[in-house]
């Protein structure tokens, strides 16, 4: 099955600086990686994604990519915000039968004033 | 509010006894998914249903668990005679057959087992 390993575990940025967090995942098949944002007694939230005939999507000050030859994809966030402070996990599925999600271990992202 | 949906949202019970947690999905969404999340942990894929069908069931999810969807719409989740190595985050999803394949998650159930 899927295998996700995220990276770091935490991670302290400065507001105003950019925050990198990578994963990289063992199934091949795997077409669709999607990020989420959890914050503390909710579910996740779907914050963006990328599908494999793609490798770079940005929405305002995120932005996702993806390296298919070496199974890894990551999260960029810049001009980050003190409300930008939460766990973000990166997952993986294969789109169709059966998309089941299989999530990274999450990052604890903290931005100080 | 016309997003996913989770009862209760939390849940302290004794060791042995047996607990339902419901879900309403989107309601244009006809699949629904169930993971569970423990502390430092990414969510957990358990099972999941397209309309009314269980499709897949993970490992995890032992006999004394069952879920159901009965008319296609809201979903149950229970879990029998509970362990203490139950207490987790129950997490409900959902989305649409064919795409876009985003999930979008519930609030969860907090699960307590004294």
């Amino acid at each position: 099955g899927e295998n996700v390993e995220q990276h770091p575990s935490t991670l302290s940025v400065q507001e105003g600086d950019s925050a990198v967090i990578k994963c990289t995942y063992s199934d091949s098949a795997s077409n669709y990686f999607p990020w989420y944002k959890q914050e503390l007694g909710k579910g996740p939230q779907l914050i963006i994604d990328i599908r494999s005939n793609v490798g770079e999507k940005k929405d305002q000050r995120i932005a996702v990519t993806l390296n298919k030859t070496a199974k890894h994809f990551s999260l960029h966030i810049t001009e980050t915000q003190p409300e930008d402070s939460a766990v973000y996990f990166c997952a993986a599925s294969r789109t169709g039968t059966a998309s089941k999600l299989t999530f990274g271990t999450g990052t604890r992202l903290q931005v100080t004033l | 509010d016309t997003g996913v949906s989770q009862d209760p949202r939390h849940k302290i019970t004794k060791r042995g006894q047996n607990v339902t947690f419901r879900c309403d999905p989107i309601s244009e969404h006809n699949r629904l998914y169930w993971y569970r999340q423990t502390l430092g942990q990414g969510p957990e894929f358990l099972t999941y249903f397209q309309n009314e069908a269980q499709l897949e069931k993970s490992r995890l999810l032992s006999d004394r668990f069952s879920a159901e969807r009965p008319k296609g719409s809201f979903s149950t989740l229970e879990i029998q005679r509970t362990e203490q190595g139950d207490s987790a985050m129950y997490l409900c999803a959902s989305s649409l057959e064919g795409g876009p394949y985003e999930q979008y998650f519930g609030p969860g159930t907090r699960l307590t087992v004294t």
